[in-house]
């Protein structure tokens, strides 16, 4: 059973310090991991999607790669800002699961002015 | 677009009653997933459907829960009794045909049982 584990689960960080969230999941059968930014009380916002056969995908000050044998993936954000605060999660979709994403706990940032 | 709605943003409700969450996807998305979040828990899956059909219900915790799909564009997940621990934040999520597309998700339905 694929699991998906985010650490730290919380990160503290003063304004203009880069972001590095961890996310590590156990079955390397994936066809593609997905990254999401939740707001308090909101929805799930999708953030960047890496297929298995990429190694990091780009949008804007975030940056995600993908270590599929290794089991890691990790998310990147330039110059953070208080507007970054939030928790991330990101998520995999398994080969032997069909189209079902295994989540993770998330790590829930707090960028400081 | 509008992306995928969700209606209640909110329900209370008591113990025993029936509730009815509602959704509507992307337009020419074809997968629809129920989720549900709990602190607990995190995120868990409990039904997708794949062209209105369900596909996999393994996540749907008993039999008080159930999921339609009538049409393309309109999905309920009802439970029926409720009970408190059923209180969560209940998701909808829409993508289209094939599993190198992203997921999006709905506001979401707070559920409070009391």
């Amino acid at each position: 059973k694929q699991e998906v584990t985010q650490i730290p689960a919380a990160l503290s960080v003063p304004e203009g310090e880069n972001l590095v969230l961890n996310c590590s999941f156990t079955d390397s059968a994936i066809y593609n991991l997905q990254w999401f930014r939740q707001d308090p009380g909101k929805g799930l916002t999708s953030l960047l999607l890496i297929q298995s056969s990429q190694r990091e995908q780009t949008s804007g000050r975030l940056n995600a790669s993908l270590d599929k044998s290794s089991g890691r993936s990790t998310l990147y954000i330039a110059a953070s800002q208080p507007g970054d605060s939030a928790t991330y999660l990101c998520a995999v979709r398994v080969k032997a699961a069909g189209n079902k994403l295994t989540f993770g706990g998330g790590t829930r940032v707090l960028v400081k002015p | 677009d509008a992306g995928v709605i969700q209606s209640p943003r909110h329900e209370v409700t008591e113990m025993g009653q029936e509730v009815t969450l509602r959704c509507k996807p992307i337009s020419g998305h074809d997968y629809l997933f129920w989720y549900r979040q709990t602190m607990m828990r995190g995120l868990e899956l409990l039904i997708y459907f794949n062209n209105n059909v369900p596909i996999d219900d393994s996540g749907m915790p008993e039999d008080r829960f159930s999921a339609k799909m009538p049409n393309a564009s309109f999905s309920t997940l009802k439970i029926q009794p409720s009970e408190p621990r059923d209180s969560a934040v209940y998701f909808c999520a829409s993508s289209k045909g094939t599993l190198s597309y992203e997921q999006y998700f709905g506001p979401g339905t707070r559920l409070t049982v009391t």
